[in-house]
């Protein structure tokens, strides 16, 4: 069964300093990958997602994430965090489905809340 | 984007009673919706696929008969959480995407329910 592993529950950092938020995968077959913001009692919004193609993906907002196969990760950076970044961050990852879209029945991680301080 | 629509956003209900949340797709149709549950300050977990015309599937320790999803139309599911206990309280989210083989997956801002 696939799995996804944020190794870090909580990220404090300082405004304008850079992040980076790990996630790793566990899956035999081929996958698409995403991260989500969730701001307080809110649903989820798509930060960016790989499906194929170069392995650095550009996203909203300033992240960016870049595919390792070898490492089996996808890891979530940003050069520069505001105030208004603090919020949890999940790593999500569905199956390729039988016709090469995505299955979109998502696995996600247990989140990492960034919490960016003055 | 697509949206998707989620109705009510918070709800309060006696132990006992049921309790029905809508997930709207406001401008593309959506032939299978996901029902994810999330208690605090934990992940999103999968609770069941909403199927547009047949019987929804429900993940490994979900109580079908206590959580009951109805897909009625391409646009519509519906989760009823049936004969509610406090530890049912929890926030519910739902997603869907317009058309097999899409690449991204829209969620509803989401449902705090709250049993007392």
């Amino acid at each position: 069964a696939q799995s996804v592993t944020q190794l870090d529950s909580q990220v404090p950092v300082f405004e304008e300093a850079p992040v980076e938020l790990r996630c790793n995968y566990s899956s035999s077959v081929s996958v698409y990958l995403f991260w989500y913001v969730q701001y307080p009692n809110q649903g989820l919004q798509l930060l960016l997602k790989y499906l194929s193609g170069s392995t650095l993906v550009k996203g909203i907002n300033g992240f960016e994430a870049e595919f390792n196969k070898s490492q089996t990760s996808f890891h979530l950076r940003k050069p520069s965090v505001h105030i208004s970044d603090t919020a949890e961050y999940f790593c999500a990852v569905s199956d390729r489905g039988r016709y090469g879209g995505a299955t979109n029945k998502l696995i996600f991680g247990t989140g990492t809340l960034l919490a960016v301080q003055p | 984007g697509a949206v998707v629509s989620q109705h009510p956003s918070r709800v309060i209900c006696k132990s006992g009673t049921s309790v029905k949340i809508e997930c709207r797709s406001l401008d593309f149709q959506a032939t299978t919706m996901f029902w994810y549950r999330q208690f605090p300050k934990q992940s999103l977990m999968l609770m069941a696929t909403s199927n547009e015309g047949s019987k929804a599937t429900y993940e490994q320790g979900v109580e079908k008969d206590k959580f009951l999803i109805n897909h009625a139309s391409l646009t519509l599911s519906t989760l009823t959480v049936t004969s509610a206990h406090p530890e049912d309280s929890s926030f519910y989210i739902c997603s869907a995407s317009p058309m097999t083989g899409a690449t991204e997956a829209f969620f509803g801002q989401g449902t705090r329910l709250t049993v007392v």
